[in-house]
């Protein structure tokens, strides 16, 4: 079975910074998908970035890039010029691509990030 | 919006008590996941259906069942309800089987008291 650990249970930081979600995961299968879902207050879940393990590149969407260190397993998003509408709770999902009959995604608990003003 | 749709948005009941969730996938999506996010397990995945199967069970308790309809839409019915069941029930739809796309309903909102 695998597993996601997100070790940052709440991040602060001020308005235009930058800020590192850490992710690391474990399973022992080489062909997956990771992805950063946001959940703000209204509660829907939001894909911001996905990552394909067999793609070296790191992926990138405007303000979100991710550090993919297959090795490591380890999946940091790093938010740039932070903004208030960040604020939210992150996730870490994880999904075995089995070529049929797909369990579905494995989270990790979540990171509370906060944007101050 | 996308275009996946859950109703109710919001169930009171009591324990002991059976209710049914319903989710509409995206036009076309032919497989339903259901994930359901609480305070103690956090999120986690309940039950796959494709195109009216069942693919892939999860961390689903047995008073927990569900079916995926001819229109492909599906309800999770949840019965002998408990306290514990409280909960943000979400199911995601997906084009096919083991496709990694996956896109989120608004979710359900149980109140077990």
């Amino acid at each position: 079975a695998q597993t996601v650990t997100q070790s940052q249970p709440e991040m602060s930081v001020q308005e235009a910074e930058t800020v590192t979600l850490s992710c690391t995961y474990d399973t022992s299968e080489s062909n997956y998908y990771l992805f950063w879902y946001k959940q703000p207050p209204s509660r829907q879940m939001i894909l911001v970035i996905r990552q394909e393990a067999y793609k070296q590149q790191n992926a990138t969407e405007n303000r979100f890039s991710v550090n993919f260190q297959k090795a490591a397993k380890s999946f940091s998003l790093k938010i740039s010029d932070s903004q208030l509408g960040d604020t939210a709770m992150y996730f870490c999902a994880f999904f075995l691509y089995s070529g049929g009959g797909a369990d579905g995604l494995t989270f990790g608990k979540g990171t509370h990030l906060i944007i101050q003003p | 919006d996308s275009g996946v749709t859950q109703t109710p948005k919001h169930l009171i009941t009591a324990t002991g008590q059976r209710v049914t969730l319903r989710c509409s996938p995206r036009s076309g999506d032919l497989s339903v996941y259901w994930y359901q996010q609480s305070l103690d397990q956090g999120l986690q995945f309940l039950i796959h259906y494709y195109n009216g199967e069942e693919r892939a069970k999860g961390n689903i308790l047995e008073r927990f069942s569900a079916q995926q309809f001819p229109d492909l839409h599906s309800e999770l019915n949840l019965s002998s309800l408990e306290l514990g069941d409280s909960a943000l029930y979400f199911c995601a739809s997906s084009p096919w089987d083991s496709s990694y796309e996956q896109y989120f309903g608004p979710g359900t909102r149980l109140t077990v008291t």
